[in-house]
Parts: structure tokens; sequence; C-alpha cells
């Protein structure tokens, strides 16, 4: 069955870090590559997206990602994050078929200290 | 962006009572939406998909009587959590896309918006 994979459940760093968290997916065919973010008490919201062509695609926030084919990854980047970067992290993969589902990794929590 | 508006954000009920979450899309509409569920440290897991008039795909061992999906307009789903048990506790998301960018673009390729989630304890 298809899956995702975020292999960081829960990442502390200090304000002016670089962050880097992981996502690798299981399907095999063609897909669509999401990261979501969802601060506490609010809606997930959309970061970035990889539909097709530059395999690094920049989001909202200053946040990029790089989707690699061979690796079927697309791990999230920032070069340096800050304190109102703290939420949960969602990696999410749809399938571009008819069925049109999102299917979520299990999220990796950002705490970013002062 | 979109907005999908879900309410009630928080619920406490009884064991044994029904509940009912709505599920807007408030500035589109939307022929199809999506009702996941989110236990606590733990993914989105899909449970159905709400089709406007016509039946709900339920995804394998979500029980269709137990949560009832109706999605009677272009801006409404609603999923009721019947006969609730303690073990129903949980928050319960639900998803929408543009039909008109979906018509345009393709389902797939258009982004989902997402409604602030209804938080479910049954005591």
């Amino acid at each position: 069955a298809q899956s995702v994979s975020q292999h960081n459940h829960h990442v502390i760093l200090s304000e002016a870090a670089s962050l880097e968290l992981g996502c690798n997916y299981s399907y095999g065919g063609t897909v669509n590559l999401f990261w979501y973010v969802q601060y506490p008490g609010q809606h997930l919201q959309l970061l970035l997206k990889y539909f097709s062509g530059d395999p690094l695609v920049k989001g909202i926030k200053g946040f990029e990602a790089e989707f690699i084919k061979s690796k079927f990854s697309f791990n999230l980047r920032k070069p340096s994050v800050q304190w109102s970067d703290t939420a949960e992290y969602f990696c999410a993969v749809n399938k571009r078929d008819n069925t049109d589902k999102l299917i979520f990794g299990t999220g990796t929590r950002l705490q970013v200290f002062p | 962006g979109a907005v999908v508006s879900q309410h009630p954000s928080r619920v406490i009920c009884k064991s044994g009572t029904s509940v009912k979450i709505e599920c807007r899309s408030l500035d589109f509409q939307a022929t199809t939406m999506f009702w996941y569920r989110q236990f606590p440290k733990q993914s989105l897991m899909l449970m159905a998909t709400s089709n406007e008039g016509s039946k709900a795909t339920y995804e394998q061992g979500v029980e269709k009587d137990k949560f009832l999906i109706n999605h009677a307009s272009l801006t409404l789903s609603t999923l009721t959590v019947t006969s609730a048990h303690p073990e129903d506790s949980s928050f319960y998301i639900c998803s929408a896309r543009d039909d008109f960018v979906a018509r345009d673009r393709g389902p797939s390729n258009t982004e989902a918006f997402f409604g602030q989630g209804t938080r479910l304890t049954v005591v």
C-alpha cells in the first residue's frame, strides 16, 4: 500500500538554525507532492507543492523542498528558522489518478526556541 | 486562499449519542469533500470521500453505518458519528477542492483546503 514516511517525529532547534525535514513515499507512479503546516490551533495550510518542472520548489515563509525522484523523497528545508515556525509539518502525496486522494505522513513537530 | 469552515470546533458528548459535524466551503463549490481522522501524534487518516448528490466512498476499515456522510449541496458536507463511544474520540478534519479550478487543472493538480478540525470527546 502507498505510504508516506516522515522520519523526524520531533525536532527542536534554536532560532537561526537550519532545518531539514525528511519525507519519503512508497508509490512508484506519478505523484504530486505537498508540505502542509499546522500552527497551534489553526487550519492546515499549504506551504508548497510540486506537480512538475523544476524539482526545487519554493514556498511561503522562506521554505523550499526538493523532489528527488530516484530517492522517492521530498525533503523540506529552511536555511534559518524563526520562533514563529514552531508548528506541526505534514508531508502529503497525491497520486495522479482519478482518486485524487491525499495521503499524509505522520507529521513532524518542530519547536524553535529563541 | 479559499476557506473551508468546520463546525463545531469542539464537542463533548455522552456515550451512545450521535454527533453531527459540518464542513462548508465558504467561497467556492466543492462536488467532492474529504473527511479525515487524526489520532494524537499520528497522521491524518482518510476516512471517506463525500460526493454531492451520491453516496460517500469509504476507506477500508471505516464503518459506513457508524460514520454517516451526507453531501446535500455543493458547499456542505456533514459527518455524523452515530452511537458514539469513547474510542471515537478524535480530531476530525475535512477538506475540499474548488470545482472550478479542478475542472481546469484536474483534481490531482488542485490544492485542497482544510477546515480547522473538530475535536470530539466522547465521555
